[in-house]
């Protein structure tokens, strides 16, 4: 099993739909969670962060947070075509501080 | 706040060369930097921490004498790829954190290396 796992997609959804992004974790330890976005060729681009079980909002954008399921999920909303990115999951690893990555969902959002 | 930079964005060289990235935090001081590394189509996979006054910390697998790290002062440090190969050819990517006691990683722009 992968540290961190999520569905590669792609995940295609029209415009201004709600785009759910899902991510599970195997460190019951973790205490934070990261979301970062990546388009072709960049580097990542942190999104959001959250620390406590239940939602997090900012803008378009809801973080949520089930550490007894131990998933993450990143839901946009009103989604855009300029939406369209790699979303990378991302948790430290309670042992070593490391940022453990997702293999990244591939979102495409169509005008 | 919390702005990374990377120079180059671009190098091409020649098989045997080595190449100089720097990582620079801009607007705040980061005692630990960290360096990644990404093929086409593949997730983040980090290389080395760098810390401020010490030597890097090393990944498994990734050569120390061939990726040659120093972070001589808390804004700025160097990963030197040495002797560089084709199979080095690759997407390298910094962060650093904005304090030692949080996690939050800020990313640098990427330097795309690629080894004639």
């Amino acid at each position: 099993q992968k540290e961190v796992e999520q569905n590669s997609g792609p995940l295609s959804v029209p415009e201004g739909a709600i785009a759910s992004l899902n991510c599970t974790y195997s460190d019951r330890g973790s205490q934070s969670f990261f979301w970062y976005r990546q388009y072709s060729g960049k580097s990542p681009e942190l999104i959001m962060f959250i620390y406590s079980n239940g939602d997090k909002e900012d803008g378009r954008f809801t973080a949520q947070l089930n550490k007894a399921s131990q998933y993450v999920s990143l839901l946009i909303r009103d989604s855009q075509p300029s939406d369209s990115a790699t979303y990378l999951c991302a948790v430290p690893s309670s042992n070593t501080g490391k940022l453990i990555f997702g293999q990244g969902t591939t979102l495409q959002v169509k005008p | 706040g919390a702005v990374v930079s990377q120079h180059p964005s671009r190098v091409i060289c020649k098989s045997g060369t080595s190449v100089k990235i720097e990582c620079r935090s801009l607007d705040f001081q980061a005692t630990t930097m960290f360096w990644y590394r990404q093929f086409p189509k593949q997730s983040l996979m980090l290389m080395a921490t760098s810390n401020e006054g010490s030597k890097a910390t090393y990944e498994q697998g990734v050569e120390k004498d061939k990726f040659l790290i120093n972070h001589a002062s808390l804004t700025l440090s160097t990963l030197t790829v040495t002797s560089a190969h084709p199979e080095d050819s690759s997407f390298y990517i910094c962060s650093a954190i904005l304090a030692v006691s949080t996690d939050t990683q800020y990313f640098g722009p990427g330097t795309r290396l690629t080894v004639l």
